[in-house]
């Protein structure tokens, strides 16, 4: 089906391991994005990528790593995962360049930290 | 510094009595404000883009409205399945052309049959 899909939908993992997030879209959109949603926040923006191979940090990219090979993929790898980025993760992509566009939400990844 | 706000952050009403959902923000360089739809367990869902004070949008029961310092999103005699949590999302372009979109932290809106 075309759109945006998360995987996995849900995730438990220890201190310390290294847990990969993916993000497939089939729309072709440049831009992606990865938000963290918690209770208390907003949505708020860890990484996003303008294209293939572009990567730039958003507003809470410590401890997160992003790699973009190919437009439709963005996983986001947490290196050495802490209680603190228990969160519910939240893929996004734009049909356009310009930032004043509306972005299509992923279903969320719901990641624990135990 | 940047913000958005919105309030109420929780607001239970009956079916068919309208209400509006506030968002506030204090930005440089307004470029567009966005609201989306929460439901459970999924992700935001686009709802309206707004890019200048005086513009309005509806869609069904829905109306957003945009004034130099804040949003509202007008709900006429909503129904159950209007219940969710609105999401308002700012977009702003800095100084140095740095842009940025700044998510309020939403309300949640039930239904009441």
């Amino acid at each position: 089906d075309a759109g945006i899909t998360q995987s996995p939908r849900y995730k438990i993992t220890e201190t310390g391991r290294q847990v990969t997030l993916m993000c497939h879209q089939t729309w072709s959109h440049s831009y992606m994005f990865w938000y963290r949603q918690d209770l208390g926040h907003g949505l708020r923006l860890i990484y996003y990528s303008a294209a293939a191979d572009i990567t730039d940090k958003g507003e809470v990219p410590d401890g997160y790593v992003v790699s973009r090979s190919k437009t439709e993929n963005f996983p986001l790898t947490l290196e050495s995962a802490t209680r603190s980025q228990t969160s519910v993760y939240f893929c996004a992509s734009k049909i356009s360049e310009a930032m004043n566009t509306e972005a299509f939400f992923g279903q969320g990844t719901r990641l624990t930290v135990v | 510094e940047d913000q958005v706000t919105q309030s109420p952050e929780a607001l239970r009403l009956q079916e068919g009595e309208s209400s509006s959902l506030n968002c506030s923000y204090t930005v440089s360089g307004l470029r567009g404000l966005f609201w989306y739809r929460q439901d459970p367990g999924k992700g935001p869902e686009f709802l309206f883009t707004l890019y200048s004070a005086g513009e309005e949008k509806e869609k069904e029961r829905l109306k957003a409205t945009l004034t130099k310092k804040e949003s509202f999103l007008h709900i006429t005699a909503p129904k159950p399945e209007d219940s969710a949590t609105y999401l308002c999302a700012v977009h702003r372009r800095g100084r140095n052309r740095d842009d940025k979109i700044i998510f309020g932290k939403g309300t949640r809106l039930h239904i009441l049959p």
